[in-house]
């Protein structure tokens, strides 16, 4: 069983250009969870969404930011007119449908994001 | 807003000593998750705890819950290298939602 999968793991752009982050969820997972991590620092989280739906993005900054996970394919992250402040590393989270409670999150390897 | 706070940010022991982080929360929490992070690579689920004043070991690693449900502990004992990393703490925020403590990092000198 293959866990959650993340591409690319490393991404250059330069200022102006856009990101786009690929999230795989583990086999039979549902949710969806992106997350920022700068240097040094803790896990901030950004995303939640289940398939075609955002439950929360309250974590996500209200400009350039978007996300989405559609009924086929890897959620997305994108980052439209990339800034320096957007370097850090992204890191994707799955967990399953639950019956209630929190579950466990599963995450993917991150993907490094470098601003030039 | 919720905020769950961890103590201390680093932490630096030699090899065989003990390790404690501590977790403490702003609300009292449904549950508590504890994670762990090698330098570079990504953070890996270790334990959930649910219950007031549970304790759970693995193996060196000993996780409390706090009789109230606010603060949360774990605690390495003999630390080895491969314990290097950071440790997380994270509570639940509505519903499937973690919000997570800055995390404490543990270095080793062999």
């Amino acid at each position: 069983n293959a866990g959650v999968m993340q591409n690319p793991r490393h991404l250059v752009r330069r200022r102006g250009q856009e990101a786009r982050l690929r999230c795989s969820p583990m086999k039979g997972h549902s949710h969806v969870y992106w997350y920022r991590q700068l240097p040094e620092e803790g896990l901030k989280f950004m995303v939640y969404l289940q398939k075609e739906n955002i439950i929360d993005e309250s974590g996500m900054p209200k400009e350039r930011f978007s996300a989405e996970f559609p009924k086929e394919g890897p959620s997305i992250l994108r980052i439209q007119q990339v800034v320096r402040g957007d370097s850090a590393a992204y890191f994707c989270a799955s967990s399953p449908v639950s019956s209630g409670g929190t579950d466990t999150q599963y995450f993917g390897p991150g993907t490094r994001l470098t601003v030039l | 807003g919720q905020q769950v706070m961890q103590i201390p940010q680093y932490q630096h022991v030699q090899e065989g000593e003990d390790f404690t982080t501590y977790c403490n929360s702003s609300t009292t929490l449904s549950n508590i998750q504890w994670y762990k992070q090698r330098p570079g690579g990504h953070p890996v689920f270790l334990i959930q705890l649910v219950k007031s004043g549970e304790v759970k070991k693995q193996k060196r690693l000993t996780f409390q819950f706090g009789e109230a449900k606010k603060n949360s502990s774990l605690h390495i004992t003999a630390t080895q290298t491969t314990d290097v990393g950071t440790y997380f703490c994270a509570g639940p925020r509505g519903a499937q939602k973690l919000v997570f403590g800055q995390g404490t990092r543990l270095t080793i000198n062999p």
